[in-house]
C-alpha cells in the first residue's frame, strides 16, 4: 500500500512564529487531506487538497501532487494551534484515507 | 445539521467481555469508515460499509471483530472477548457518496479501556 511520510515528527514553536509541516506520499493520489487533532483527541478537518494552493486564515496548504508532496504553512502560531497535524490520502485504487504518522506540534506562550 | 455521532465517548471493559460501539453519519451520509488510532500512533484504516454493505475489511483484525452498517440505525463495531490491546481510540467518518473528494468528517471518538 502506499506510504504516507510527515516531517518534522515533532515541532516546538514559540507564540508567534511561523512554520512549515510537509507530506511525502509513494504513490499517486486520488485525494489529500489535512487534519488537526486537538488536546482533547478531537480530529478537525483542515483541508481537502489533492493539487494546488488553499488558504484558511493564518493556516494554507500547497500539494504538488506530481512531486508527490504536500506542505501545511501556519503562520502567527497561537497556543491553541498546539496537537497533532496528520495528513491523509487516498490511493488511485482505492476508496480510504491513508494517515501518516503526524507532526506533534507544541506553541508555547 | 448533526456532524458524525458517536458513543459512548468512553468505554470501560474488562478482559473477556464485549465492546460495542456506535456511529451515526451526517444526516443523508450513507457510506461510513472506521479507524482505530492506537496511542501514540496514526490512524489505521480498518473497515468501510455502506447500508447493508461491506465494501473493505482489509484493515479489520480476522477474529474477534465485526461490524455492520443496517438499513436502519446506527454503524456498529463490534469486538466480542476484548483484550488489552484492544485498547484505543475508535473514530469513524461519513461521506455521502463513494470516494473521497471532499472533505472527509470524523466524529469525537470512543476511547475503549480494557482492564
Amino acid at each position: 500500500g502506499i506510504q504516507v511520510e510527515q516531517s518534522p515528527p515533532d515541532l516546538i514553536l514559540q507564540e508567534g512564529a511561523n512554520s512549515t509541516l510537509r507530506c511525502n506520499f509513494s504513490d499517486s493520489v486520488n485525494n489529500l487531506q489535512w487534519f488537526h487533532q486537538n488536546p482533547w483527541g478531537q480530529l478537525i478537518n483542515l483541508f481537502y487538497i489533492p493539487s494546488g494552493t488553499k488558504q484558511n486564515g493564518r493556516l494554507s496548504a500547497t500539494t504538488v501532487a506530481t512531486e508527490r508532496y504536500s506542505l501545511l504553512y501556519i503562520s502567527s502560531s497561537q497556543t491553541t494551534d498546539s496537537g497533532v497535524y496528520f495528513c491523509a490520502v487516498e490511493e488511485t485504487s482505492g476508496s480510504r484515507l491513508t494517515f501518516g504518522e503526524g507532526t506533534q506540534l507544541t506553541v508555547n506562550p | 445539521n448533526a456532524g458524525v455521532m458517536q458513543n459512548p465517548r468512553h468505554l470501560v471493559r474488562r478482559r473477556g467481555q464485549e465492546a460495542r460501539l456506535r456511529c451515526s453519519p451526517m444526516k443523508g451520509h450513507s457510506h461510513v469508515y472506521w479507524y482505530r488510532q492506537l496511542p501514540e500512533e496514526g490512524l489505521k484504516f480498518m473497515v468501510y460499509l455502506q447500508k447493508e454493505n461491506i465494501i473493505d475489511e482489509s484493515g479489520m483484525p480476522k477474529e474477534r471483530f465485526s461490524a455492520e452498517f443496517p438499513k436502519e440505525g446506527p454503524s456498529i463495531l463490534r469486538i466480542q472477548q476484548v483484550v488489552r490491546g484492544d485498547s484505543a481510540a475508535y473514530f469513524c467518518a461519513s461521506s455521502p457518496v463513494v470516494g473521497l473528494n471532499e472533505k472527509l468528517f470524523f466524529g469525537s471518538g470512543t476511547q475503549l479501556s480494557v482492564l
